[in-house]
């Protein structure tokens, strides 16, 4: 298995875009989480999905945050609008489920 | 990806010697627990885990201790290798809730 899967690697936008972020979870896992990691606030649980469900999205910032998984091997983390503030790390992670977690490379986003 | 706070806790440990880094958790309904290291650019990797029935798991080179008593929990690595730098965190699951990650520890191995 290639493990979970992020795109873009690094996103370079200007403040106002919309950004969307992807993900595609190891296959056969239930459960998948987005992350933000900054050097303020290290890391934090945005969202996540059992059985592509979203559970618990209360880590998510704000209204312009969103998160879709519309099927088992793929989900998508928007915001709309971006702003410099967002500017982060962002990791998606899957498990079987809430152990062992599973994360992604990261992405990399830079909000101008 | 850095996840270097501000005041993210350093070790510094020669090379050879052994590392112990320390987690104190607050949740005295946690039963299990992970320990993850994360080296720069990439996302957090699993090293061990331990449940709260035990008091201590060994893995290879890496040994987990819970002490349930004081909530706290440290992860030992023997002959600490350059490979070993990377940030640590302890993460700490209760029930059905996910992981709660520490703020993690900076290891610095000097060769």
């Amino acid at each position: 298995d290639a493990g979970v899967i992020q795109s873009p690697r690094h996103e370079v936008t200007e403040m106002g875009q919309e950004v969307t972020l992807r993900c595609k979870p190891i296959s056969g896992h239930n459960s998948l989480f987005w992350y933000r990691q900054t050097m303020m606030r290290g890391l934090e649980l945005l969202i996540y999905f059992n059985n592509n469900v979203p559970i618990d999205d209360s880590g998510m910032p704000e209204d312009r945050f969103s998160a879709k998984m519309p099927n088992a091997s793929f989900s998508t983390l928007k915001i709309q609008p971006s702003e410099p503030r967002d500017s982060a790390v962002y990791f998606c992670a899957s498990s079987l489920w809430v152990s062992e977690q599973f994360f992604g490379p990261g992405t990399r986003l830079t909000v101008l | 990806g850095e996840s270097v706070g501000l005041h993210l806790p350093t070790l510094s440990v020669q090379e050879g010697d052994n590392s112990i880094i320390n987690c104190a958790y607050s949740n005295s309904a946690s039963d299990y627990f992970i320990w993850y290291k994360q080296e720069s650019g990439k996302g957090p990797q699993f090293i061990i885990d331990i449940r709260s029935n035990m008091d201590k798991r060994q893995g290879q080179r890496v040994t987990v201790l819970l002490n349930k008593t004081v909530k706290h929990l440290s992860l030992q690595i023997a002959a600490t290798q350059p490979g070993d730098s990377a940030v640590y965190f302890c993460a700490e699951i209760a029930g059905n809730t996910p992981l709660v990650f520490g703020k993690g520890t900076r290891l610095s191995v000097i060769a």
